[in-house]
């Protein structure tokens, strides 16, 4: 159970063109999910919370406009990179946390998509 | 922004030895989480121990917890070549200044076991 799907797992795209991530919660149901942002041989740092049928919360400094995040539903949160640009190529990742159990503290991670801009 | 320090940044023992790394944090925290990384792959939740408890053990894992010193360590006993992997802690800032449980991830540690 607790299982994270991202898709694509990986995408290469032209600069100035937008790209989709989706996150989805496949056996649970998720209210709140997060979207990460990985460098090679480095640490996760957190874009924003994703919730349900509201708007995003964007870490300082994350652009709003540049990453567009819709929850669209309990187990969908999608990730678009608008004008992609080289500087924008990372690792992506996603994780939930399951709304059934309320004292649920852990997180659980997609398996990552790898975003190249050329 | 990151919370966490790890070291070391990077360890390499042979199998059946132990590994050690240690993270240190900047605030109170309502937990602190353990996680690994597959190169190129998405996290594996490890271990969670509360700001109240100060050890814990799950089977080879054992997670201490120091609040005063605000720092914790993760050990790995007899280790596996199936161990080479990241390992970052995080904690949870939950009711105390996020209501969301947002993770702020430490630098990691790069653990290479060779057989």
């Amino acid at each position: 159970g607790a299982v994270v799907s991202q898709h694509p797992s990986w995408v290469i795209c032209k600069s100035g063109t937008s790209v989709k991530i989706e996150c989805r919660s496949l056996d649970f149901q998720a209210t709140t999910m997060f979207w990460y942002r990985q460098f090679p041989k480095q640490s996760l740092m957190l874009m924003a919370t994703s919730n349900e049928g509201s708007k995003a919360t964007y870490e300082q400094g994350v652009e709003k406009d540049k990453f567009l995040i819709n929850h669209a539903s309990l187990t969908l949160s999608t990730l678009t990179v608008t004008s992609a640009h080289p500087e924008d190529s990372s690792f992506y990742i996603c994780s939930a946390r399951e709304d059934r159990r309320v004292q649920a503290y852990e997180q659980y991670f997609g398996p990552g998509t790898r975003l190249t801009v050329t | 922004s990151q919370q966490g320090e790890e070291d070391p940044q990077a360890l390499s023992i042979q199998e059946g030895e132990n590994a050690t790394m240690n993270c240190s944090y900047k605030t109170s925290i309502n937990n602190l989480q353990w996680y690994r990384q597959n190169s190129g792959r998405g996290l594996v939740h490890l271990i969670l121990i509360r700001s109240n408890e100060r050890e814990k053990h799950s089977g080879r894992l054992r997670v201490t917890l120091d609040t005063s010193k605000k720092s914790s360590s993760l050990l790995i006993t007899a280790s596996r070549a199936a161990d080479t992997a990241s390992y970052f802690c995080a904690t949870d800032l939950r009711y105390i200044t996020d209501s969301w449980g947002k993770l702020q991830f430490g630098a990691g540690t790069q653990v290479v076991v060779t057989p």
